[in-house]
């Protein structure tokens, strides 16, 4: 079975800094996607970036990277120019691309994500 | 965009009594749907896969008599919570996948605002 480990249960990051979040995972699978999730006070799950296996670079939404080493299972994001917006809970997840549109997403325990003003 | 309605936001009910969820897709069919449960400063749990037309497969240790879930048609699944006890309080969110993936971008699983469900 595929697991998901968030070993960081809280950051802090200076607004306009650069924080990274940290993410592995386990799995036997070679096709398989990615992802990190914000969830803010809200409760909104909030998708901010999605990886594919496959693809060997590493995905960029603005402020927002990954970076996917697949050999080593790891999965860490990193948020540049960190804004008060960004507090938030954040959660790396796994879907198998085995299976079709039953494929359930598996989630980390999350790293809650404080900004200072 | 993709919207995955979800109602109630909130409820509070008497322990005994059953409440209803309701998860629907306003602008795209998902034939799969996901219900989630989640405890104060925890994980997504995920409970069960809705399927359309069928029944649902529960995940280990969900009780399925408990946590009754009705996909009836395209756009719309069911959570009800019957017999509801205060253990049962948490938040659930349900998703919903683009079937025919005609969303704006490549995701097509997109989440509800979540139910937070507090009995007394």
């Amino acid at each position: 079975a595929q697991t998901v480990t968030q070993s960081q249960p809280e950051m802090s990051v200076q607004e306009a800094e650069t924080v990274t979040l940290s993410c592995t995972y386990d799995t036997s699978e070679s096709d398989y996607y990615l992802f990190w999730y914000k969830q803010p006070p809200s409760r909104q799950m909030i998708l901010v970036i999605r990886q594919e296996a496959y693809k060997q670079q590493n995905a960029t939404e603005n402020r927002f990277s990954v970076n996917f080493q697949k050999a080593a299972k790891s999965f860490s994001l990193k948020i540049s120019d960190s804004q008060l917006g960004d507090a938030a809970m954040y959660f790396c997840a796994y879907r198998s691309d085995y299976g079709g549109a039953t494929n359930k997403l598996i989630f980390g325990t999350g790293t809650l994500l404080a900004v200072q003003p | 965009g993709a919207v995955v309605s979800q109602h109630p936001s909130w409820v509070i009910c008497k322990s005994g009594t059953s409440v209803k969820i309701e998860c629907r897709s306003l602008d795209f069919q998902a034939t799969t749907m996901f219900w989630y449960r989640q405890f104060p400063k925890q994980s997504l749990m995920l409970m069960a896969t809705s399927n359309e037309g069928s029944k649902a497969t529960y995940e280990q240790g969900v009780e399925k008599d408990k946590f009754l879930i009705n996909h009836a048609s395209l756009t719309l699944s069911t959570l009800t919570v019957t017999s509801a006890h205060p253990e049962d309080s948490s938040f659930y969110i349900c998703s919903a996948r683009d079937t025919l993936g005609q969303g704006p971008t490549n995701e097509k699983l997109f989440f509800g605002s979540g139910t937070q469900l507090s009995v007394l």
